[in-house]
């Protein structure tokens, strides 16, 4: 059975702490793994999507990093308004289209 | 931009009624989700719908139907609604491309409590 496990569950930061959250994964074949952000009271919006090892991708003060067994969401310098729940959610291949999601890591930055 | 826009934010309903809850995307992606999410449980998938007329059961089915007669529409209805349904609703949805799923862009929840 596929596996996507995030952590820590919870997170708290003072700005500009740098730090790590992590998404490991025991699945078939990957085909791609996404990150997205979720703000209170709202749905997740995508951040990045990886596919294969030792790809990165950058968007402000995070990067995201994959390796076979984990993906990686850096957090450089955070700030109050990086504070959200960051999602992971693997797709494997084989054919199924339904994504397999993570629990979460709750980021809290305090001023 | 891809929009997903689920028909209310917040829902109020009693025991016993027959809930609708709607969900339009507008660049025509083949696949089509619900979810509800808990807290402590994380996102957990209700139904999904690869293409019009055709639906999978999610993790969590019991209680719960769908309709999807336009490729843009995907419907979840909740048959007699108890409180136990009280969640926050999701509809994603994603497009298919070299034979894989790609993001899955979410519209802004549902909050449905069932008193």
């Amino acid at each position: 059975e596929d596996q996507v496990t995030q952590s820590p569950e919870a997170l708290r930061l003072q700005e500009g702490e740098s730090s790590s959250l992590n998404c490991s994964y025991t699945v078939s074949g990957l085909r791609g793994l996404f990150w997205y952000r979720q703000d209170p009271g709202k749905g997740p919006e995508f951040l990045f999507t990886l596919y294969s090892a030792g790809e990165e991708k950058e968007k402000e003060r995070l990067k995201a990093t994959l390796t076979k067994k984990e993906s990686f969401l850096h957090i450089t310098a955070p700030k109050p308004e990086d504070s959200a729940t960051y999602l992971c959610a693997v797709q494997v291949s084989g054919g199924s289209y339904i994504p397999t999601f993570g629990r979460g890591t709750s980021l809290i930055v305090h001023p | 931009d891809v929009k997903v826009t689920q028909s209310s934010r917040y829902l109020v309903k009693r025991t016993g009624e027959k809930v609708f809850l709607e969900c339009v995307q507008d660049m025509d992606h083949e696949n089509m989700f619900w979810y509800r999410q808990d807290p402590g449980l994380g996102l957990r998938l209700i139904y999904f719908s690869y293409d019009v007329k055709m639906k999978e059961k999610g993790d969590i089915p019991e209680g719960y139907s769908v309709s999807r007669e336009k490729k843009e529409r995907f419907s979840l209805i909740l048959e007699s609604a108890s409180t136990n349904q009280t969640s926050m609703y999701l509809c994603a949805s994603s497009l298919i491309s070299g034979g894989a799923n790609t993001e899955a862009f979410f519209g802004q929840g549902t909050r449905l409590t069932v008193v």
